[in-house]
């Protein structure tokens, strides 16, 4: 059974970067493509981007210029940068995983909470 | 802008059914946006229902059911129950290939 879990601080301070990692369990990362997800509390889902496993990355152009993604696949992992965070970046942050060729989100992490604070 | 657009809130009786739609503020949801359907209830990660406009995700009820209708993606519940009560999220590719969330619907069931 594939299983993704963030992990990262739970605090980060404003203007600080965030950063979070996915490590993925059961299953390979070659052949699809990795997202990251956000949710505000008590709001919808935003798609921050996501990544191949080739490593070519797509970003959300409301986060383009503060986002990076990147994947390491000898440690099963993808990681997820945002930088200048500020108190709208307060949000349970997913991972998720995507089939090539299937596009939908199959598989999610349990999410991680992360505050920022002033 | 295009936006992806929802109702943002539904409700529907115990038994009965439900049609819950995703659409665009400009221009019409096809099979090539693979619409997708997530249910996520307080606390939890969304869990997925539909894809690829209406294939359902394994382990899901046959109650759920995606379709296109008319100019938008649709997730019909027939036969609601209680443990329907949630937040319905949908997702489409938009054509910059970049995957976009509806605003979400939040299912009452009473």
């Amino acid at each position: 059974q594939v299983q993704l879990q963030e992990s990262g601080p739970g605090r980060v301070k404003a203007s600080e970067t965030l950063a979070l990692t996915c490590t993925v369990s059961g299953g390979s990362i070659s052949g699809y493509y990795w997202s990251w997800i956000r949710q505000p509390p008590g709001e919808g889902l935003l798609w921050i981007g996501y990544i191949s496993y080739s490593g070519s990355p797509y970003y959300n152009p409301s986060l383009k210029s503060r986002v990076s993604i990147s994947v390491d696949t000898s440690k099963n992992q993808i990681s997820l940068r945002l930088s200048s965070v500020t108190a709208a970046d307060t949000a349970v942050y997913y991972c998720a995983r995507v089939p090539v060729g299937d596009l939908h989100l199959d598989y999610w992490g349990q999410g991680t909470l992360v505050t920022v604070s002033s | 802008q295009t936006v992806v657009t929802q109702e943002p809130s539904f409700s529907v009786s115990p038994g009965g059914t439900v049609t819950l739609t995703c659409g665009l503020t400009s221009g019409s949801v096809s099979t090539t946006y693979y619409p997708s359907w997530y249910q996520q209830t307080p606390g939890q990660a969304p869990r997925t229902l539909i894809y690829s406009t209406n294939t359902r995700s394994s382990g899901v009820p046959d109650r759920f059911s995606g379709s296109i209708l008319g100019n938008k993606a649709a997730l019909t519940i027939t036969g609601a129950q209680a443990d329907d009560e949630s937040d319905y999220y949908c997702v489409l590719f938009m054509g910059s290939g970049f995957p976009v969330f509806g605003g979400g619907t939040k299912l009452t069931v009473l």
